[in-house]
């Protein structure tokens, strides 16, 4: 079956420091690559999504790739600010008709200035 | 996009009590979902909400435990049983437009503690 499998947090950054945060994933076909994030005391929220190999999703600063031949997905950003704090998930689509998405386990970001 | 409104947002109970969820969507959505997020943990999908017809449990979630309404298309509400301190969660809603491969939405949140 599919699953994500996410670098392990939690990750703390001085303000302004490059971000990296790993993804892999295992699936059957060609499923749609999420990053989600949330907030202290809120639900998630798409952050960016690639639908195919080889495109890039970005959003307020962040990027991340559609690696089909590494099955990676990592998450990027230049320079962090102290409102980037928060939990980033991310998730695999399901390329099958039950719509359910598979979520990795989170990564903690604690951005300081 | 689709704007969720969960509710309640939070809640303090006794155990043996039950809750109710209520979510709802500002459009028509094709699928809606629940899922439980323990404290700095992923998500855990309890069950599809489907339309007019029994929810969809995932392995180790029961109806009796977790009954789950969706009587249209835009509303759904999930109720935690009998609860005791490990029912202790939160709980999202979470709905999407497509089936295969489309981005979710998701509610607040009702962060439950139980007593």
């Amino acid at each position: 079956g599919n699953s994500v499998t996410q670098m392990e947090g939690p990750v703390t950054l001085s303000e302004e420091a490059f971000l990296t945060i790993n993804c892999t994933y295992t699936a059957t076909g060609y499923p749609s690559l999420f990053w989600y994030v949330q907030y202290p005391g809120e639900g998630l929220q798409l952050l960016l999504k690639a639908t195919k190999a080889d495109d890039k999703g970005s959003n307020k600063g962040f990027e991340a790739t559609y690696r089909k031949e590494t099955t990676s997905f990592h998450l990027e950003k230049g320079s962090v600010q102290v409102s980037d704090s928060a939990v980033y998930f991310c998730a695999l689509g399901d390329n099958t008709n039950a719509g359910k998405s598979t979520f990795g386990d989170g990564t903690t970001l604690t951005v300081k200035p | 996009s689709a704007v969720i409104s969960q509710k309640p947002s939070r809640d303090i109970c006794q155990r043996g009590t039950s809750l109710t969820i209520q979510c709802q969507v500002d459009s028509q959505v094709t699928m809606m979902f629940w899922y439980r997020q323990q404290p700095g943990q992923s998500l855990t999908l309890i069950a599809t909400a489907n339309q007019g017809s029994e929810a969809t449990y995932e392995s180790g979630f029961v109806i009796d435990k977790f009954p789950i309404s969706r009587p249209n298309l835009t509303f759904s509400t999930l109720t935690v049983s009998n609860m005791s301190p490990e029912d202790s969660s939160i709980y999202l809603c979470s709905a999407t437009h497509g089936t295969a491969n489309t981005e979710a939405f998701f509610g607040q949140g009702t962060r439950l503690t139980v007593v």
